[in-house]
């Protein structure tokens, strides 16, 4: 069964860029119709969507991140990935990766989560 | 502040039924499908209801969901210890583009 697993570095300088990566596991990431997202929640606070990508590059972003949020596919490695860009202290968040099964349908599947903190 | 307003919680004694609502407008829920999400302490959101009240498989039918105009509803009948978490509607929005939102969530307390 289909499975999502975040990785990347935990701390992050403030202005610097943060760079996450989701592997795909159990299916192929360009398989039927999925769009994959990245979701993020700052520590006990609540969810806010990041955006979504389908494997040919087409992407939704959040508008309040799109100026800072390069997202893109990697086929070869069944992986996707976030960049996000000039990164403050409210940036910080346990970030996951998702699943859409089709371009407009909800995120169904979930990675388990990888927590950013910024901090100099 | 949230595009969708929750309750920021609810609470309900064991076994008995409790429902959260959800409230938009006509450029998220009034003209897309809501979805619900459980996330119990410590974990990745599930989903719980998809396309307004359709289950998931593995999801009990203790959990109905509901729309009417721009609010929804998430039903839990015959409240457990367990169900104790956090819940989360989502849905699409198209007034600036099209992305997804989210509530700002609620917490449910069973007594």
């Amino acid at each position: 069964q289909l499975q999502l697993q975040e990785s990347g570095p935990g701390l992050v300088k403030p202005s610097e860029t943060l760079s996450l990566t989701c592997t795909v596991s159990g299916g192929s990431i360009s398989s039927n119709n999925y769009y994959w997202g990245w979701i993020r929640q700052p520590p006990g606070k609540g969810l806010e969507w990041i955006g979504s990508i389908y494997y040919s590059g087409s992407a939704y972003y959040n508008p309040s991140l799109k100026s800072r949020v390069t997202m893109s596919v990697d086929t070869s490695k069944n992986q996707f990935s976030l960049r996000l860009s000039s990164v403050t202290a409210a940036d910080t968040a346990l970030y996951y990766c998702a699943r859409h099964v089709h371009q407009l349908a909800q995120p169904d599947l979930w990675g388990r989560g990888t927590l950013v903190t910024v901090s100099s | 502040q949230s595009v969708l307003t929750q309750p920021p919680s609810v609470s309900a004694a064991p076994g008995q039924k409790v429902t959260i609502s959800c409230s938009g407008s006509s450029s998220n829920i009034g003209n897309n499908y809501v979805s619900w999400y459980q996330q119990l302490p410590g974990t990745a959101p599930k989903l719980l209801i998809y396309d307004n009240n359709k289950r998931p498989s593995g999801i009990p039918d203790r959990f109905s969901g509901s729309k009417s105009g721009t609010s929804a509803t998430l039903g839990i009948t015959g409240l457990q210890t367990g169900d104790e978490a956090d819940y989360y509607c989502g849905t699409w929005d198209s007034s600036l583009s099209v992305y997804w939102v989210f509530g700002g969530g609620t917490k449910l307390t069973v007594l």
